[in-house]
């Protein structure tokens, strides 16, 4: 079945820091991939996507890059603010599980100024 | 455009009790689907409806239920409520089939 791994937080920064958030995955078929944000109190959000190999999401100064050969997905942002304090999902979904998201245990980033 | 909404945000209920959640989704959606969040178990697939079917099942037991509207609006049941259940359910739908776009979520409070 289709699994994903993420770096256990949690995360602590200072604002204009660099983040980077490790996420690998297992897959069954071919993936399309997504990182989701929470911020407290609310739902998620979607942040970024990618849908083939190579393809690299970017929002907000995030990005991903879609990397097959090493199944991951690592999230990235060069100047964080206190403003990006969430919790950061990667997750995956696929035809053969019929689109179902299967989610990694979250990451927990808190920056401070 | 409108995002997903549910209703109610947050519901407190005691053991035994039933609730039902609803979740309108985007405009043009057909398709939501239902997950419950837990510090523990995280993020869990329940089900997903498509134009009033229900296409897919996860792991839980027959004490949750839902269905889909004409509209596509989705409701979601939970029948003889336990401590268990305390949970934020987060309803999402999606127009093509692999990006899901979430609600605010409900959050289930069971005593």
């Amino acid at each position: 079945g289709n699994s994903v791994t993420q770096m256990e937080g949690p995360v602590t920064l200072s604002e204009e820091a660099f983040l980077t958030i490790n996420c690998t995955y297992t897959a069954t078929g071919y993936p399309s991939l997504f990182w989701y944000v929470q911020y407290p109190g609310e739902g998620l959000q979607l942040l970024l996507k990618a849908t083939k190999a190579d393809d690299k999401g970017s929002n907000k100064g995030f990005e991903a890059t879609y990397r097959k050969e090493t199944t991951s997905f690592h999230l990235e942002k060069g100047s964080v603010q206190v403003s990006d304090s969430a919790v950061y999902f990667c997750a995956l979904s696929d035809l053969q599980n019929d689109y179902k998201l299967s989610f990694g245990a979250g990451t927990t980033v808190t920056v401070r100024a | 455009k409108a995002g997903v909404t549910q209703t109610p945000r947050y519901l407190i209920k005691t053991r035994g009790q039933q609730v039902t959640l609803s979740c309108s989704p985007i405009s043009g959606h057909r398709s939501v689907s239902w997950y419950q969040q837990t510090p523990g178990q995280g993020l869990q697939f329940l089900f997903e409806y498509f134009s009033e079917t229900q296409r897919n099942k996860g792991n839980f037991p027959g004490r949750f239920s839902g269905r889909q509207f004409s509209n596509s609006r989705s409701e979601m049941n939970v029948s003889t409520l336990e401590l268990g259940d305390s949970a934020l359910y987060l309803c999402a739908s999606s127009l093509a089939l692999d990006t899901q776009y979430f609600g605010p979520g409900t959050r289930l409070t069971v005593l």
